[in-house]
């Protein structure tokens, strides 16, 4: 089983859609989780921390599934400017405790 | 805002040739990391460093090498670049806690 593992899509929906990403990682041991957010020929950038208890940022939830080994996210009412491709991202505990392992990506197209 | 800045957008190296990447980040962070992304392959960890002069193999570090002798300074160094190390290089920094990367914009090197 990958490290961490995405659908990587692509995901084609309309304006004003909901839309849900999954990603499941290897690891028990794994410690933080996030979800990073990459534009066409762009650098990552970090969208939002996912935390035990689940948490919202506006359009955007995440939640964590750890006896599942799980983390989703969900962008609601989507926006033209949402597409971008979603990276899941984790961090494990241990010896190289500040290495992130990074999914490989799901790609997502809003449409007019 | 943190401002991580990558030497060069777009490189065009022979194969055997000696190729630095230089990265400078301005807000003082202690870790810097060195990615490489393929497609279908995601971001792959090839060194990073937790201080100056300190550092540690990621995933990929073969034919690679980094050099951190100041603070806001981290370069990869390709000591005889090959094909297969045609990517998107991509630098990133974070403070102590690991826990959000801020990346360059990324350096798109092609070994011909």
């Amino acid at each position: 089983r990958k490290e961490v593992e995405q659908d990587p899509g692509p995901f084609n929906v309309p304006e004003g859609a909901t839309v849900a990403f999954n990603c499941t990682y290897s690891n028990s041991a794994s410690q933080s989780f996030f979800w990073y957010r990459q534009d066409c020929r762009k650098e990552p950038k970090l969208l939002m921390s996912v935390y035990s208890s689940g948490n919202e940022d506006g359009r955007f939830t995440a939640q964590l599934n750890r006896a599942s080994q799980y983390i989703s996210l969900l962008i609601r009412d989507s926006k033209l400017s949402d597409s971008a491709t979603y990276l899941c991202v984790v961090r494990n505990s241990g010896g190289s405790n500040y290495k992130l392992t990074f999914g490989k990506g799901t790609l997502l197209t809003v449409n007019p | 805002d943190v401002k991580v800045t990558q030497s060069s957008r777009y490189l065009v190296k022979r194969t055997g040739e000696k190729v630095f990447l230089e990265c400078v980040q301005d807000m003082d962070h202690e870790n810097m990391f060195w990615y490489r992304q393929d497609p279908g392959l995601g971001l792959r960890l090839i060194y990073f460093s937790y201080d100056v002069k300190m550092k540690e193999k990621g995933d990929i570090p073969e034919g690679y090498s980094v050099s951190r002798e100041k603070k806001e300074r981290f370069s990869l160094i390709l000591e005889s670049a090959s094909t297969n190390q045609t990517s998107m290089y991509l630098c990133a920094s974070s403070l102590g806690g690991y826990e959000k990367l801020f990346f360059g914009s990324g350096t798109q090197l092609s070994v011909l």
